[in-house]
């Protein structure tokens, strides 16, 4: 079992349609959790972090469900912008820390 | 600003040979990280350093080596290039929590 699980997609959405993916991980011992965006052949970049109350920013809400081990990213009113892939990342431990990257979830968002 | 770069941005080699990817940071971070991304896999760990003359082994370390000899640069050097190496190759900074990643390497091993 992979330590960070997400669904490859891809999810095809129309313009304005709310969409949601999720991320599962298998360590227990996970300190912090972001969400990255990667466009095409590009690097990735932060999204946002992930923290234990949950927080929003703008059309996006990320969420943490530690009892189930898996975080959530949720896109309202999808733009055409919002077309990337997704990466779930997950910090195990503190101080010498090991971050563990999804292998990510594809959207496309269509006109 | 500040920023991370690398280079080159594409580099076509032969199998054999050795190659050095330049890895510059000015976010004056600690930490240092070596990706390779191929489809299918995601952002894999070759080589991360937590400070100068630090360097740790990642989960796909085979081939692969570094150093850290000032805080901005962590070359990572394929000592016998293999066909296996062709991928795109992240380099990452961080402090503490985000990393920001550098434009990415493209490399072919022929």
């Amino acid at each position: 079992r992979k330590e960070v699980e997400q669904d490859p997609g891809p999810f095809n959405v129309p313009e304005g349609a709310t969409v949601a993916f999720n991320c599962t991980y298998s360590n227990s011992a996970s300190q912090s959790f972001f969400w990255y965006r990667q466009d095409c052949r590009k690097e990735p970049k932060l999204l946002m972090s992930v923290y234990s109350s949950g927080n929003e920013d703008g059309r996006f809400t990320a969420q943490l469900n530690r009892a189930s081990q898996y975080i959530s990213l949720l896109i309202r009113d999808s733009k055409l912008s919002d077309s990337a892939t997704y990466l779930c990342v997950v910090n195990v431990g503190t101080g010498g820390f090991k971050t563990i990257f999804g292998a990510g979830t594809r959207l496309f968002v269509k006109a | 600003d500040a920023e991370i770069t690398q280079s080159p941005r594409h580099k076509i080699t032969e199998t054999g040979r050795q190659v050095t990817l330049a890895c510059h940071q000015t976010w004056n971070h600690n930490n240092m990280f070596w990706y390779r991304q191929d489809l299918g896999h995601g952002l894999r760990l070759i080589h991360y350093s937590y400070g100068v003359q630090d360097t740790n082994k990642g989960e796909v370390s085979d081939g692969y080596s570094v150093s850290r000899s000032n805080t901005e640069d962590l070359p990572l050097t394929l000592e016998s290039a293999a066909s296996s190496q062709t991928s795109v190759y992240f380099c990452a900074s961080s402090e503490d929590g985000e990393q920001f990643f550098g434009p990415g390497t493209r490399l072919t091993v022929l």
